[in-house]
């Protein structure tokens, strides 16, 4: 079974500060890893996702996140947060061994707030 | 512009009383899926459909049907909704079959509230 996990329900960070954002993952196989981003009153967006290659994923909005395999983990950064960052962040996990038939499994979510 | 809607945006009924909240894509995606959203358990699949007909069970699909009977369009029925199906609802869809690799666009929301 494919699982995710997002162990801080908040994270507050100050303007101009470095942030992470905690992600790790279980998967029989090989994972496929999504960060998506809910901003109040709207629809999840895509940031970035691994599906093979290098290991460090470079995404929307400035946001990067590195696949670690050892630690299966997939923790979203950016270098400088803005107030404009604050919002509900979601990793996601598929599995490469289950075939496109298994879906992808999301965590519970992570609240951001950037305090100017 | 590529957009995923969903009708109502927001819904207050009462129990037993059928409902269906619409979903169209125009973006002629094959992938279509419905979730639902609460509070510390993140997003949970209720339906999804890979092609028009097509249609299969998610994690939590019990007080809900779909159909699909054309590419644009995912309709989500509550045939009795129950106050444990109070959620923030969210279709989305993908260009490819493969969820586990495609970029998934959303719609969005649907905050249903049953009484």
């Amino acid at each position: 079974a494919q699982s995710v996990a997002q162990p801080e329900d908040q994270v507050n960070v100050a303007e101009g500060n470095p942030l992470t954002v905690k992600c790790t993952y279980s998967v029989s196989g090989n994972p496929y890893l999504f960060w998506y981003v809910q901003y109040p009153n709207r629809g999840l967006q895509f940031l970035l996702k691994y599906i093979t290659g290098d290991n460090l994923v470079k995404g929307s909005y400035g946001f990067e996140a590195e696949f670690n395999k050892s630690q299966t983990s997939f923790h979203l950064k950016k270098p400088s947060a803005l107030v404009s960052d604050s919002a509900l962040y979601f990793c996601a996990v598929g599995d490469r061994l289950s075939g496109s038939a298994r879906q992808l499994t999301f965590g519970s979510g992570t609240q951001l707030t950037v305090l100017p | 512009e590529a957009q995923v809607t969903q009708n109502p945006r927001y819904l207050i009924t009462v129990t037993g009383k059928k409902l269906t909240v619409t979903c169209s894509q125009n973006m002629n995606h094959e992938y279509m899926s419905w979730y639902r959203q609460d509070p510390g358990l993140g997003l949970r699949q209720i339906y999804y459909s890979m092609n028009v007909e097509v249609t299969d069970k998610g994690d939590v699909p019990e007080g809900y049907k779909v159909s699909r009977k054309e590419k644009r369009n995912f309709p989500l029925i509550l045939e009795s909704p129950s106050p444990n199906q109070t959620s923030l609802y969210f279709c989305a869809s993908s260009l490819t079959r493969d969820s586990r690799t495609d970029t998934q666009y959303f719609g969005p929301g649907t905050r249903l509230t049953v009484l």
